[in-house]
């Protein structure tokens, strides 16, 4: 079946510096992927979807400035947080649609990226 | 997405099976019924998905209500491994916008061996 991968799985980062995560769809193309965070014990928050060749658009309340998004090909987009601070810390999560399966079937979750921001 | 109603936890023993409401009063025609599921420290995974007619799959089975308004997944022998948070969704449909989910906060099943 279809995959998403994240990578890093986890990530330890000093405060002020910045980090990317990447969001893979192994064996099809996605010309829209979304990224979610997950604070501990709480729901998927979606953040932004991510759009092949164009900005992103970014939910209400979420800084564009900081958290950086790039959709530059099919199966990458890249989510970079800028200057982290410890607030920062979550579980990121994106998900991608199989284009082929139409406006209706699954959608394909990556392993999340535990960020931890010290 | 419309809105959907799913009790906060729920428990099971082992082989047995499971039913994982869902209620969802102000579905549209056109709106699916997606089910995902969520271990933990993982990303959500996709469990099964049903229009009107009862959907199943080798991992679960979805009962429709003949209205719509309400669902049930089934986990017809809940092992171990299914201990998870169960979420309904009804994903906007068509459009740019599908893929864009919006999570409640779900059903956290607990498995007793």
């Amino acid at each position: 079946g279809a995959v998403v991968s994240q990578h890093p799985s986890w990530v330890i980062c000093k405060s002020g510096t910045s980090v990317k995560i990447e969001c893979r769809s192994l064996d099809f193309q996605a010309t829209t992927m979304f990224w979610y965070r997950q604070f501990p014990k709480q729901s998927l928050m979606l953040m932004a979807t991510s759009n092949e060749g164009s900005k992103a658009t970014y939910e209400q309340g979420v800084e564009k400035d900081k958290f950086l998004i790039n959709h530059a090909s099919l199966t990458l987009s890249t989510l970079t947080v800028t200057s982290a601070h410890p607030e920062d810390s979550s579980f990121y999560i994106c998900s991608a649609r199989d284009e082929a399966g139409g406006k209706t079937g699954e959608l394909f979750f990556g392993e999340g990226s535990r960020l931890t921001v010290l | 997405d419309a809105k959907t109603t799913q009790p906060n936890s729920m428990e099971s023993n082992e082989e047995e099976p499971v039913h994982l409401p869902c209620n969802h009063s102000t579905i549209s025609g056109t709106d699916y019924i997606h089910w995902y599921r969520q271990l933990p420290s993982q990303g959500p995974e996709y469990v099964i998905h049903g229009l009107t007619s009862n959907v199943n799959n080798r991992m679960a089975s979805l009962a429709i209500a003949e209205d719509r308004k309400s669902s049930t997944l089934i986990l017809h022998r809940a092992t171990l491994r299914d201990a998870a948070v169960y979420y309904c969704i009804l994903p906007l449909a068509g459009g740019t916008s599908y893929g864009k989910l919006t999570f409640g906060q779900g059903t956290i099943l607990t498995v007793h061996p």
